[in-house]
């Protein structure tokens, strides 16, 4: 079965601080892979996703992730966050050959933002 | 186009009594699903669909019910809700070739 862990549950950061976000995923086969932003009060959105190629993958809102297959990881990096920045961010998995059409999400890490 | 839609956006029960949310797309995606979101916990599967007619079990599937009648509707059901189902309720859909979902706004759910 395929797993998604964030271990940073809540992140406070100043304006203009480095951000970086951990997820891992337990998943042996191939896998494509999400970031979604929450903003309060409103609905999930696509921030970036990984299927293929280059590992660096560029989104929205300055945001970049990397995936790193040796490590099980994709950590969601951005170098100057604002306070606009402030929202839950949920990493999410899909193993490509499992059948299960569904994503697997983690649990989501509260971002804070502080002007 | 609306995107994922979801009715009602908020709703607040007692215990033992029973509801309906709606999803509605209209994209024409095959693939339907709920989710619900929980403090530390993300977003978990509760039931989903591959296509009119058809259901199937997530990982949270129990005291809830759905139904795919068409195709752009997708209901989720609590025949007798229960505190532990508090929660906010996600509704996503996809199509076949593309792996990421669109959701809709959630639903937010008090049982009583």
């Amino acid at each position: 079965a395929q797993s998604v862990s964030q271990h940073n549950h809540h992140v406070i950061l100043s304006e203009a601080a480095s951000l970086e976000l951990g997820c891992n995923y337990s998943y042996g086969g191939t896998v494509n892979l999400f970031w979604y932003v929450q903003y309060p009060g409103q609905h999930l959105q696509l921030l970036l996703k990984y299927f293929s190629g280059d590992p660096l993958v560029k989104g929205i809102k300055g945001f970049e992730a990397e995936f790193i297959k040796s490590k099980f990881s994709f950590n969601l990096r951005k170098p100057s966050v604002q306070w606009s920045d402030t929202a839950e961010y949920f990493c999410a998995v899909k193993g490509l050959d499992t059948g299960r059409r569904a994503l697997t999400f983690g649990s989501g890490t509260r971002l804070q933002v502080q002007p | 186009n609306a995107g994922v839609t979801q009715t009602p956006k908020f709703r607040v029960l007692k215990t033992g009594q029973s509801m309906t949310l709606l999803c509605a797309q209209d994209m024409n995606h095959e693939y339907m699903y709920w989710y619900r979101q929980d403090p530390g916990m993300g977003l978990r599967l509760i039931h989903y669909s591959v296509g009119e007619g058809t259901t199937a079990k997530g990982e949270v599937p129990d005291g809830y019910n759905v139904s795919r009648l068409k195709k752009q509707n997708f209901l989720l059901g609590l025949e007798s809700a229960a505190p532990s189902q508090t929660s906010v309720y996600f509704c996503a859909s996809s199509y076949p070739g593309y792996v990421g979902q669109f959701f809709g706004p959630g639903t937010r759910l008090t049982v009583l």
